[in-house]
């Protein structure tokens, strides 16, 4: 089974209206971490957001929050007021274990399109 | 410079040359991973070093041979590659003392094996 699932393969959304990107996991770890990065056509991966798996609230990151659904194992990834620099590859990923080195697992990324 | 820094950003080889890809972080981070990032797959991890020693191989060809000087260098050695190994790789480093201890990636390699 995969570990982290995202069934979106492209979004669309308008400049300035808001954006869902969904994400699921899987895990019987305890305790474990979850990423969203964002992958501008450059190549680049920039970390936008964590939520840990003890976190009782959910994070936030400027215009970027994490809808965390412990019971769902779901994570997904709030954009408000979406711009048309927000236009890349997103992806979820999970961090599984308390520390120790860093084993991520990516899922396969959602491609938004921001539309003027 | 500041991050992490990968060179070349893109490199065309043939089956039968060696060649290398050099990532350096300037963060101050203990641990250091290669990705590889092939159209419409999951990002793969490929190795990782923390504290200079190498403490993950996700099956990798030997073909690939990483390098861990030090904590800021990690070198990617390749040899007698296919043309299935054209892909994107990723260099990323982390600090592994502290939770929600995220990875800063570098730019990436475009390889291209012909």
């Amino acid at each position: 089974a995969q570990k982290i699932t995202q069934t979106q393969p492209g979004m669309f959304v308008q400049e300035k209206e808001a954006v869902t990107l969904d994400c699921t996991y899987d895990t019987s770890d305890q305790s474990y971490g979850l990423f969203w990065y964002k992958q501008p056509s450059s190549g680049e991966m920039i970390f936008l957001i964590y939520q840990g798996s003890y976190d009782e609230q959910n994070a936030t990151e400027g215009r970027y929050s994490l809808n965390f659904q412990k019971a769902r194992k779901s994570a997904n990834l709030v954009i408000s007021a979406s711009q048309l620099g927000d236009s890349a590859m997103y992806f979820c990923a999970m961090r599984e274990g308390p520390g120790g080195y860093q084993k991520v697992t990516f899922g396969t990324g959602t491609k938004l399109q921001v539309i003027p | 410079e500041t991050g992490v820094t990968q060179t070349p950003r893109h490199l065309v080889m043939g089956m039968t040359n060696k060649k290398s890809l050099k990532c350096e972080q300037h963060l101050g981070h203990n641990a250091m991973y290669w990705y590889k990032q092939s159209a419409k797959k999951p990002l793969e991890l490929m190795f990782v070093y923390n504290f200079k020693e190498q403490t993950e191989n996700n099956s990798v060809p030997s073909r690939f041979s990483p390098e861990c000087p030090n904590s800021s260098h990690l070198f990617l050695h390749l040899h007698t590659l296919q043309p299935e190994d054209s892909a994107l790789y990723l260099c990323a480093s982390s600090q592994e003392d502290r939770d929600g201890n995220e990875q800063y990636f570098g730019p990436g390699t475009r390889l291209t094996v012909t």
